[in-house]
């Protein structure tokens, strides 16, 4: 069974910075590129960010550019999103999925306030 | 930018419901559907604008192409009234629409 997990989520002051980890298990990690996807409270779906399967091409939504990092190390079978200076409406629950979009985790919440 | 119509669907069990998703430019076929219900996961409904995913019932199918794009469920189950979202893979960014409610009439 294919399975999605995500973690470090929790409440950050604006400016600050979260490391967010999905770790996957049931598949072969590195065959399959990865994406991050938001849903602030009470709203709809936004992509936030994308990794190639070697993890050499990467792609952002324009409002998390130059200030969030994906990155995946292979040999964990996990996937990060770096945030930095993170703001309010980065408030969201972020959930991992794999390219073909057919497996997601269960979302790890992610609060900016002060 | 996807545009997705009625913003709320109100249906009873039993009943047909047409859901559309239109693209602001041509997106050929790369076009997703999603179901969401409350404190859950995305659940991938259908890819590349008609093909159901695995373990989808045959009462969801999609169609269109280009612009203009829509999900039939054919006769609405219980478990059926949730949001739905379309998404288009075509170009990055990746978007999603902002969701259709199917509700209980």
């Amino acid at each position: 069974e294919v399975q999605l997990s995500e973690s470090g989520g929790g409440l950050v002051q604006p400016g600050g910075s979260l490391r967010l980890s999905c770790g996957v298990s049931g598949i072969t990690f590195s065959d399959y590129g990865m994406n991050w996807v938001r849903q602030p409270p009470g709203k709809g779906l936004e992509w936030v960010s994308h990794i190639s399967d070697t993890g050499d091409d990467t792609h952002y939504v324009d409002s998390v550019r130059g200030r969030f990092t994906v990155s995946r190390d292979n040999s964990k079978s996990t996937l990060y999103l770096q945030m930095n200076s993170l703001r309010a409406e980065d408030t969201a629950t972020y959930y991992c999925t794999r390219s073909r979009w057919d497996v997601w985790g269960q979302g790890t919440t992610v609060t900016v306030s002060s | 930018v996807l545009t997705q119509s009625p913003a709320t669907l109100s249906l009873s069990p039993g009943e047909r419901a047409t859901l559309s998703c239109r693209a602001s430019q041509d997106i050929r076929g790369s076009l997703a559907w999603y179901q969401q219900k409350v404190g859950q996961a995305p659940r991938l409904l259908i890819y590349d604008a008609s093909n159901r995913a695995t373990g989808i019932p045959a009462r969801f199918s999609g169609t269109g192409s280009g612009t203009d794009f829509t999900l039939t469920i054919s006769s609405l189950e219980p478990e059926d009234f949730a949001v739905y979202y379309c998404q288009q893979r075509r170009t990055w960014p990746l978007t999603f629409g902002g969701g259709t409610k199917v509700e209980i009439k």
